[in-house]
């Protein structure tokens, strides 16, 4: 139980674009969803918390218009890199509250690369 | 100040054997939870083990072991006849009263050598 997937696992796209990321509690409900990102070697960084049916909670430090987080059901949060440009390259990681202790479960991460 | 310190950032051990993975933290909390992740090179986060602030014993999960000790805020994972598989990032996380979010360690690179 307690499977978090993400969608897509790797991604490439033009500067100037913008891309999706779909984070998804399969076998839970997630009321709150957290989104991370990792540069290489490093540890991960909480950029905003997703809650759903209300707006996200930003990390400080995170552009809340370029990083786009919608949380419209219980299963599903999703994070838009709005207008990318290469240094948002990075390894994003979605993760859901869940179980007991409030165990947080991780997806499986979304490498985004930027051209 | 660091919340999550974890000061080595690589370590060897052989196969069989037993290890200790640092991690001091940082909290004038007095609930708070202490999680340890593990990350292998496909990226993804693995939850290995879990200790409340208040747990009156140290985790345990199979072959993981939380070495808790609350007076010195440190919560050391012990992983006892490594396998090659254990081979992976570990990462350190603490999460704080009134704070669902974690707060990440900078992480220890473990390579168990056969």
């Amino acid at each position: 139980g307690a499977v978090v997937s993400q969608h897509p696992s790797r991604v490439i796209c033009k500067s100037g674009t913008s891309v999706k990321i779909e984070c998804r509690s399969l076998d839970f409900q997630a009321t709150t969803m957290f989104w991370y990102r990792q540069f290489p070697k490093q540890s991960l960084m909480l950029m905003a918390t997703s809650n759903e049916g209300s707006k996200a909670t930003y990390e400080q430090g995170v552009e809340k218009d370029k990083f786009l987080i919608n949380h419209a059901s219980l299963t599903l949060s999703t994070l838009t890199v709005t207008s990318a440009h290469p240094e948002d390259s990075s390894f994003y990681i979605c993760s859901a509250l869940g179980g007991s202790a409030d165990t947080q479960y991780f997806g499986p991460g979304t490498r985004l690369t930027v051209l | 100040a660091q919340k999550i310190t974890q000061t080595q950032p690589g370590m060897f051990v052989q196969e069989k054997e037993a290890v200790t993975l640092d991690c001091t933290y940082d909290t004038s909390d007095p609930s708070y939870g202490l999680f340890w992740y593990k990350q292998p090179s496909s990226g993804e986060m693995i939850f290995l083990i879990y200790q409340g602030s208040y747990d009156q014993q140290n985790a345990t999960e199979g072959r993981y072991s939380l070495n808790f000790q609350k007076a010195r805020k440190s919560a050391n994972l012990v992983i006892s006849a490594s396998q090659l598989g254990d081979s992976a990032m570990y990462f350190c996380a603490m999460r704080e009263a009134g704070r669902r979010a974690l707060t990440f360690g900078s992480g220890t690179r473990l390579q168990v050598q056969p």
